[in-house]
């Protein structure tokens, strides 16, 4: 059972559009992180939030608590904006300080 | 501003042989860890260190030993390489001891094949 569930697995989008992708976890969680993957490899830590809304730039994450679900948006996406992301949640219970589970990743391809 | 730097970037093994991954940070951070990544799965933590001389278990630590050398720099230790060991390996580091309440800050990564 993946305790962290994040859709669309795959998305394409024109320069410009709109972009949601959803994380869903199944736990009480203390935390939510947001990373982006570059197609290099290299890993970015975008945000970090545990209630309500965050934006930096064009990304914005919110969060609702209670449905247990977050969203990262992109306004006005740009190919550079093409990359994994990945959700990763800090669950409430048991575990040792250091774990975070981490979804499989939204891999955001945005064509020119 | 180097950040973390990991090496090497890319190892072939053997089965059977071991090597030590390097990970350094400049940062000052008190917390670093050390993650694998595979196709189709998340990325799942091996060991972590919440300050310089503690180190801990984390999602999948076994085959793996670590050394908190010091403040900068957290090593990660195959001694008996596996087929099941070839992954992409990161490491992190964050200010605070709390995964939860720090942002996290990646290395490039190291290929690892274990033939």
């Amino acid at each position: 059972k993946n305790e962290v569930e994040q859709s669309p697995q795959n998305l394409t989008a024109q320069e410009g559009e709109f972009i949601t992708i959803n994380c869903s976890y199944s736990v009480g969680i203390s935390a939510l992180h947001w990373l982006q993957q570059h197609p290099g490899g290299g890993i970015v830590s975008l945000f970090m939030l545990s209630s309500g809304k965050k934006k930096h730039g064009r990304l914005i994450a919110t969060i609702n608590i209670q449905e247990k679900h977050s969203s990262l948006h992109i306004t006005a996406s740009h190919p550079r904006d093409s990359a994994v992301y990945i959700c990763a949640v800090r669950l409430n219970y048991g575990g040792s300080q250091g774990n975070l589970i981490f979804g499989k990743g939204t891999k955001l391809s945005v064509k020119p | 501003n180097a950040g973390v730097t990991q090496t090497p970037k890319f190892q072939v093994l053997k089965t059977g042989q071991s090597m030590t991954l390097q990970c350094a940070q400049d940062m000052n951070h008190n917390s670093m860890y050390w993650y694998r990544q595979d196709p189709g799965m998340g990325l799942r933590l091996i060991y972590y260190s919440a300050s310089e001389g503690t180190t801990d278990k984390g999602e999948v630590p076994n085959g793996y030993n670590v050394s908190r050398l010091n403040k900068r720099e957290f090593s990660l230790r195959l001694e008996s390489a596996a087929p099941s060991q070839t992954s992409v390996y990161f490491c992190a580091s964050s200010r605070g001891r709390s995964i939860a309440k720090n942002i996290q800050y990646f290395g490039a990564g190291t290929r690892l094949s274990v033939l």
